[in-house]
């Protein structure tokens, strides 16, 4: 079965700090890795997705998360962050020749100006 | 293309009830997904199909729960009978096959209460 775990449930930073948000994830076998985003009152949408190459992958609005294979983990960062990413972030993954995605229960952000 | 629809937006309703979530997945796509959001468990998924046929329904929570997709382009998750505990996001989603299946697109969800 796939799992996947985040660590950090609320997180709260000022304006211009840097982000890391932590994902690890169980599988016995080849993944694909998600990272999404739910803004207030919105539904979720893709931030950024790895399915092979390079493990460090840029998404969109600056965000960028690095695939550390032995690990297991797929951290979400963003250098520095703006009141407008606050949000619920939600890490998901895939088993290869799986459809379905399992989420991790999310982290909470909230940037304060 | 509208993107995946789901109705109602917001439901309350008093424990006992039947409830019916509906769900209209994006043209073409050829997999639909129903999530369940709460503060306690996060995102969890229910059931999948696969050209309108179930394909992993592990999630389902009890026989309370239950899903159909009769066509392509409709889907229902129903409740009966309801109980305060399922109050939370019902979130729908689609994905296509081929070079994009790895995108899930979701609809903008169903808040449910039941009083």
């Amino acid at each position: 079965a796939q799992s996947v775990s985040q660590h950090n449930h609320h997180v709260i930073l000022s304006e211009a700090a840097s982000l890391e948000l932590g994902c690890n994830y169980s599988y016995g076998g080849t993944v694909n890795l998600f990272w999404y985003v739910q803004y207030p009152g919105q539904h979720l949408q893709l931030l950024l997705k790895y399915f092979s190459g390079d493990p460090l992958v840029k998404g969109i609005k600056g965000f960028e998360a690095e695939f550390i294979k032995s690990k297991f983990s797929f951290n979400l960062r963003k250098p520095s962050v703006q009141w407008s990413d606050t949000a619920e972030y939600f890490c998901a993954v895939r088993g290869t020749g799986r459809r379905a995605l399992t989420f991790g229960s999310g982290t909470r952000l909230q940037v304060q100006p | 293309d509208a993107g995946v629809i789901q109705s109602p937006r917001h439901e309350v309703t008093e424990m006992g009830q039947e409830v019916t979530l509906r769900c209209k997945p994006i043209s073409g796509h050829n997999s639909l997904f129903w999530y369940r959001q709460t503060m306690m468990r996060g995102l969890e998924l229910l059931i999948y199909f696969n050209n309108n046929v179930p394909i992993d329904d592990s999630g389902m929570p009890e026989d309370r729960f239950s899903a159909k997709m009769p066509n392509a382009s409709f889907s229902t998750l129903k409740i009966q009978p309801s109980e305060p505990r399922d109050s939370a996001v019902y979130f729908c989603a689609s994905s296509p096959t081929g070079a994009d299946n790895e995108k899930l697109f979701f609809g903008s969800g169903t808040q449910l209460s039941v009083l």
